[in-house]
Order: structure tokens, then sequence, then C-alpha cells
């Protein structure tokens, strides 16, 4: 199957930097790229779907100015949270489709500790 | 708005065991279901994919049932082994556009 990949794998940060995470898609063409946050012992959350070239929709109740997502070529999609805070601390995975109902391929995942 | 269900939340059978794990979803005009799996703090990996007009879908020991009309999904594990334990997410597309919408997850531990 397809293979998806993020870095990083892990990050620490203080409160009050940024933090960019990357999410590629190895060996296929990702015209749709989705990002989803897990907090321990909870399910996904979609917050926000991106496709190449074009702005990103956010879900509702996601802040598009603290988690910018940026998606400019179909290999590459990343999200950087801005001024993060402890309570930012999550599991965040993306996935990857060749099209918005096309089959999703799954990243491992970037978890995010915010001290 | 469509939610997600899983029951049980956690799960617990010695290995040989057959067993059911339950997904429900409140409006039924979704796209497709998807099983996936998740092992402690990796990503997720899709086990089967049941469109609308599907009913069931098989590979090797799993085995996913779709009931659109009942917003019900079930996946049958055959005879589980401890490299099963995992937890076992559902998810629906509900406007073909691939926002998936996840239950909570069943934790499936497999005893030797």
């Amino acid at each position: 199957g397809a293979v998806v990949s993020q870095h990083p794998s892990w990050v620490i940060c203080k409160s009050g930097t940024s933090v960019k995470i990357e999410c590629r898609s190895l060996d296929f063409q990702a015209t749709t790229m989705f990002w989803y946050r897990q907090f321990p012992k909870q399910s996904l959350m979609l917050m926000a779907t991106s496709n190449e070239g074009s702005k990103a929709t956010y879900e509702q109740g996601v802040e598009k100015d603290k988690f910018l997502i940026n998606h400019a070529s179909l290999t590459l999609s990343t999200l950087t949270v801005t001024s993060a805070h402890p309570e930012d601390s999550s599991f965040y995975i993306c996935s990857a489709s060749s099209g918005g109902a096309e089959t999703q391929y799954f990243g491992p995942g970037t978890r995010l500790l915010v001290l | 708005k469509q939610e997600v269900t899983q029951i049980p939340a956690a799960l617990s059978v010695p290995e040989g065991e057959n067993l059911v794990l339950n997904c429900s979803f409140t409006d039924s005009a979704i796209y497709n279901l998807q099983w996936f799996r998740q092992d402690p703090g990796k990503g997720l990996t899709s086990l089967l994919l049941i469109q609308s007009s599907q009913r069931e879908q098989t590979s090797g020991r799993l085995n996913a049932s779709l009931d659109k009309s009942s917003g019900r999904s079930t996946l049958y594990i055959a005879a589980s082994q401890p490299g099963d334990s995992a937890t076992y997410l559902c998810a629906v597309d509900h406007n073909q556009g691939g926002k998936l919408i996840f239950g909570q997850g069943t934790e499936l531990s497999v005893k030797p």
C-alpha cells in the first residue's frame, strides 16, 4: 500500500514556541491531506482538510491562525502549531489521498509535548 | 450531526476465541465505513473498507459487515491471537469528501 511519513515522530517544546510537523506521501501524489488530533484514550478528531494549492478548510472550533496548514506540493503538507501551549500537547496524525473520496493512507503520527 | 459509537470500550479474551466488535452510527447516509487498527502510540492501519452499497468485506481472519439501514457495522475476528491486541477504530465517510468521523475505539487484549 501507499506510504505516508511524518516528521518529527515526537517533539518537546517550551510554551510559546512554534512547532512544524511535516506529512509526506512517499509513493503517490496526495491531492488531499487531512490533519487529525488525538488526545489520550480518545478517538481521532479531524482538524482540517487541505487540497494542494488551496487554503485549508478547518473544522468548527479549530483556530486557523493557531494551526497553520500549508499544502504547497502534491507530496507535502505541513502543520505549524503557533505559540504552543500545554493544552496543545497531543498526538497529531495526518492522512493523504489521491482525491477527496479515495482511500486515505495514514501517517505514523507525531507526539507533541508542550512544557 | 453524524455520531459514531463503539461498544465495548475494552475487551479481553483468551487466545483462540472468536470475537465481535460493534460500531453504530446515527445517520445512515454514509459513503463508506472503514475499520482501522491502532497500536499504542502509532498511526492507523486500514483493515477493511465497506462501500455503502456493500454488505460485507473479508480479509483473512477478519470479516466486517455493514447494515446501513440500522446504522450498524460489526468486525468479526476469528481465532484471535495475542498479536491482534490493539485498539480497533471504525470511521464513516459521511459526505464523500473523505472527512472521516471516528468512533472512540475498542481496546482489545488477547491473552496467551
